[in-house]
């Protein structure tokens, strides 16, 4: 069974442009969720979609958003970047999403110049 | 705000030791605690999770002990191996917030020497 994809591995952006970022779940996942992961911050969480719609949100300014597709397939985008988004983004999935394992892919790791 | 404190930041021990994970939280709403290990270059995976019912729970191991009443719960690492060298974090769950959402602690690496 394959595990999180998320593509790309690698981006490198300039401040003030924007980015997606793209996640495919494991299949029969319903729920993807997104975490930031910096050296300083450690992991925090960004928000969960379940079946299309945003259940929960971070602490994260409007500039980050995402949506999620009727074939569970996620995507964040972040608008207007900043040398401070420079973070692995990770993906997560889940079948419900409740008080359960979170299966997480290797992450997207964004460099903002 | 930080709602999980992890200690210690870093950690080395003999191959065979028995490291210890220390975490201590706040909120008397979270009510699932996992563990994951991280590796470089890869995504966090669970090792091992616990609710606030039970005080002590092991896999292989990998055990957490929890104390409800200190707020505060730990991983243990039976006969440390090479292998183990990772980034370990705990996290819990908020019963009152719908969905998945973990809290994080800030993460332990551990070395083990062999």
């Amino acid at each position: 069974k394959a595990g999180v994809t998320q593509t790309p591995r690698y981006l490198i952006k300039t401040r003030g442009q924007q980015v997606t970022l793209s996640c495919s779940p494991i299949s029969g996942h319903r729920s993807v969720s997104w975490y930031q992961q910096t050296p300083g911050q450690g992991l925090q969480f960004l928000f969960e979609y379940f079946s299309e719609t945003q259940r929960n949100k971070g602490n994260f300014p409007g500039r980050f958003s995402g949506r999620q597709f009727s074939n569970s397939r996620s995507e964040m985008n972040v608008s207007t970047l900043e040398l401070g988004d420079s973070a692995l983004y990770l993906c997560a999935s889940s079948w419900a999403g409740v008080r359960e394992k979170l299966f997480f892919g290797s992450g997207t790791q964004l460099s903002v110049l | 705000q930080q709602q999980v404190k992890q200690s210690p930041q870093s950690l080395i021990v003999q191959k065979g030791g028995i490291p210890i994970i220390n975490c201590a939280y706040e909120n008397t709403a979270f009510d699932y605690f996992p563990w994951y290990q991280q590796f470089p270059g890869k995504g966090p995976a669970l090792l091992i999770a616990i609710r606030p019912d039970v005080s002590e729970k092991k896999e292989g191991r990998f055990t957490i002990s929890f104390n409800k009443s200190a707020k505060q719960f730990s991983l243990h690492i039976m006969d440390s191996q090479p292998g183990d060298s990772a980034t370990y974090f705990c996290a819990a769950s908020n019963r009152d917030q719908a969905g998945t959402a973990l809290i994080f602690g800030k993460g332990t690496t551990l070395s083990v020497s062999s």
